[in-house]
């Protein structure tokens, strides 16, 4: 069974432009997270989907991020216009329900120059 | 949810066990503790989880005293491969959601 995917794997931009990440969970997975760790910093939660609702947006830092998740399947977050202290990794996870173990992906480096 | 205290870095050498202690003294009754790992350029990864007494599983074992004020995370006999960062986790299950809030973490170094 293939394992939480995030693409890319890598991303580097400029001030001012937009990125979208990509993470597809574990098939049948309702539960999708982001996380993310910016440089020197602990990780820290974004955000929680169950199926396509966000079921707990708190973590998100502002209104420069968007995460949607059409279908319950993929989810994407946007990040738009980029700032330099956007900079980190970016996890995304899953679990099939919300008390379960959760999943993560390898992470997105993003990088905002 | 519970801030937990744990070491920021341990060293060992291979064949060893090793031992990290996570304390949480403000854990709440319906908290668990779940320990994660992660290598570099990788996601976390879920080692073990419990409540409270012992768990254990093919990989570690989680001791967990009565109080539930500090848990323990055994690597029985590490290998090189084991170099990682570990996260100590405390949170509870209620709500419908599962927020985790990862600290510094402790990164152990096996060495040769």
């Amino acid at each position: 069974e293939a394992g939480v995917t995030q693409f890319p794997s890598h991303s580097v931009i400029e001030k001012g432009q937009t990125v979208t990440l990509r993470c597809d969970p574990i098939s049948g997975h309702d539960n999708l997270y982001w996380y993310r760790r910016v440089m020197g910093k602990e990780i820290k939660f974004l955000l929680h989907f169950v199926k396509e609702s966000k079921q707990d947006e708190s973590g998100m830092p502002n209104n420069r991020f968007l995460a949607e998740r059409t279908g319950g399947t993929y989810s994407t977050l946007k990040v738009q216009p980029a700032e330099l202290e956007d900079s980190g990794v970016y996890f995304c996870a899953s679990s099939q329900v919300p008390q379960e173990t959760q999943y993560f992906g390898p992470g997105t480096r993003l990088l905002v120059l | 949810l519970a801030k937990t205290t744990q070491p920021i870095s341990m060293d060992s050498y291979e064949g060893q066990e090793v031992n990290i202690t996570c304390s949480h003294n403000n854990i709440a009754t319906n908290d668990y503790i779940t320990w994660y790992q992660q290598f570099p350029s990788q996601g976390p990864r879920f080692i073990i989880q419990g409540y409270k007494t012992k768990v254990t599983n093919e990989v570690a074992s989680l001791f967990i005293p009565a109080d539930r004020k500090s848990s323990t995370l055994s690597l029985p006999r590490v290998s090189l491969s084991d170099t990682a960062v570990y996260y100590c986790l405390v949170g509870g299950f209620s709500g419908g959601y599962n927020k985790l809030i990862f600290g510094a973490g402790t990164r152990l170094a096996v060495h040769p």
